[in-house]
């Protein structure tokens, strides 16, 4: 089945820094690649998401980009705001919708 | 509109009684799944129902662990002769068909076994 890894595990930025997540998927097929930041005691919630017909996305402070060949994909914060001080999880999906996640990158943004 | 909701929010139970826990998903959403996030991880794949049925359960732990969608909507994750290995937050999410749709969850319910 697929395998996400997640990289680093902390990250620790100043306020007004970027910050990058990396991630690796195994198998070729996953075809979704969402990304999600989950709050303490609250449930993950979509931050953005690439599918694997594009190469790059971007939504304000926040950008993925997606290399099929690789097999990796990355999570980019800009202009990081103490409000972006959060775990982040990268996952993986197949066209069954089987969604795998990764374990996950605790952010924390100093002001 | 009105997220996916999980009843209740926390469960105290004891090694060996029976829980159940509740999911109630976004209205419309055909696509039912169920994670279990153990303290650190990330959320882990138990099992997922398209309409009424269970397309995929391969992510159950054991036969203790069992669930049903009964009308295509509130789902139930049942958890038998709980052990104090099953603690852990219980999410939920949902998610319109067809295949593409973002999964949407719920805050999870957080199993402790004493």
């Amino acid at each position: 089945g697929e395998n996400v890894e997640q990289h680093p595990s902390t990250l620790s930025v100043q306020e007004g820094d970027s910050a990058v997540i990396k991630c690796t998927y195994s198998d070729s097929a996953s075809n979704y690649f969402p990304w999600y930041k989950q709050e303490l005691g609250k449930g993950p919630q979509l931050i953005i998401d690439i599918r694997s017909n594009v190469g790059e996305k971007k939504d304000q402070r926040i950008a993925v980009t997606l290399n099929k060949t690789a097999k990796h994909f990355s999570l980019h914060i800009t202009e990081t705001q103490p409000e972006d001080s959060a775990v982040y999880f990268c996952a993986a999906r197949q066209s069954y919708q089987k969604v795998t996640f990764g374990t996950g990158t605790k952010l924390q943004v100093i002001p | 509109g009105a997220g996916v909701s999980q009843t209740p929010s926390n469960k105290v139970t004891e090694k060996g009684k029976y829980v159940e826990l509740r999911c109630d998903p976004i209205s419309g959403h055909t696509a039912l799944y169920w994670y279990r996030q153990s303290l650190g991880q990330g959320p882990e794949f138990l099992i997922y129902f398209q309409g009424t049925g269970a397309a995929d359960d391969s992510g159950l732990p054991n036969d203790r662990f069992f669930a049903v969608r009964p009308e295509g909507s509130v789902s139930t994750l049942k958890i038998q002769r709980t052990e104090r290995g099953d603690s852990a937050v219980y999410l939920c999410a949902s998610s319109l068909a067809p295949t593409g749709s973002p999964l949407h969850f719920g805050n999870g319910t957080r199993l402790t076994v004493t």
